[in-house]
């Protein structure tokens, strides 16, 4: 029973396409993330919610959407998707925001941009 | 320079072998530690969590953190095949509440 299941897994669409990756946790967390892993495997940490409020929101462009529907769910919309958004991104979920430290990723949404 | 600098390898060593992963910091900030596994196509998961200097020991895991110097270890005793992957060492200030500052990550291979 997956505890952060992300989908897609995989997704190869073109430039200037909209897209979006949904989320789920399952362990009652209240604190949901999304992480992004570039070709030279930095993970760096793009949105927090925490009980569907926006926390944290790092340099990200603005074609980059989160939405936080209800506690247990965070989906990534982009828009007008450009080559360099080619990356890895992953869902994560924590207890609380106290508890950020041990996080639970989930598998992985392979993105490319072609 | 990068907050958090890790030696992306290959590290390959025999089964068996103590293997060493070290990452290097420089926000004095920092007061949490963590080393993530991450299997190839998988999300990272958690392995050991430290809270400023000292030692914590789990299993054949065992995290070092010195402050003073900035550097965080990990050291895994009788390494197994399966403990292949790449290892991310990862740090917060505030109880990661802002966020991770992650390293590259060593990609450790256990030569069966």
């Amino acid at each position: 029973d997956t505890a952060v299941s992300q989908t897609p897994k995989y997704l190869v669409t073109q430039m200037g396409n909209d897209k979006s990756i949904k989320c789920e946790q399952n362990l009652g967390h209240d604190t949901m993330y999304w992480y992004k892993q570039d070709s030279k495997k930095f993970l760096k940490i793009m949105f927090s919610y925490n009980n569907k409020e926006l926390i944290i929101n790092e340099t990200v462009p603005n074609r980059f959407s989160p939405k936080s529907p209800d506690k247990a769910h965070l989906n990534l919309h982009i828009n007008s998707l450009e080559l360099g958004d080619s990356a890895v991104y992953f869902c994560a979920s924590s207890h609380g925001l106290a508890d950020g430290n041990t996080i639970y990723f989930g598998e992985g949404s392979w993105l490319t941009v072609v | 320079q990068k907050e958090v600098e890790q030696d992306p390898g290959p590290l390959s060593v025999p089964e068996g072998a103590i293997v060493s992963l070290n990452c290097t910091y420089s926000n004095s900030a920092f007061q949490y530690f963590m080393w993530y596994r991450q299997y190839s196509r998988k999300g990272p998961e958690l392995l050991m969590y430290t809270y400023s200097s000292g030692n914590k020991e789990d299993g054949r895991f065992t995290a070092q953190v010195d402050k003073s110097s900035k550097y965080i270890s990990l050291f895994i005793r009788d390494s197994q095949p399966s403990d292949s992957a790449t290892y991310l060492c990862a740090m917060s200030a505030v109880g990661g509440a802002d966020g991770l500052t992650f390293g590259k990550g060593t990609h450790l291979i256990i030569q069966p």
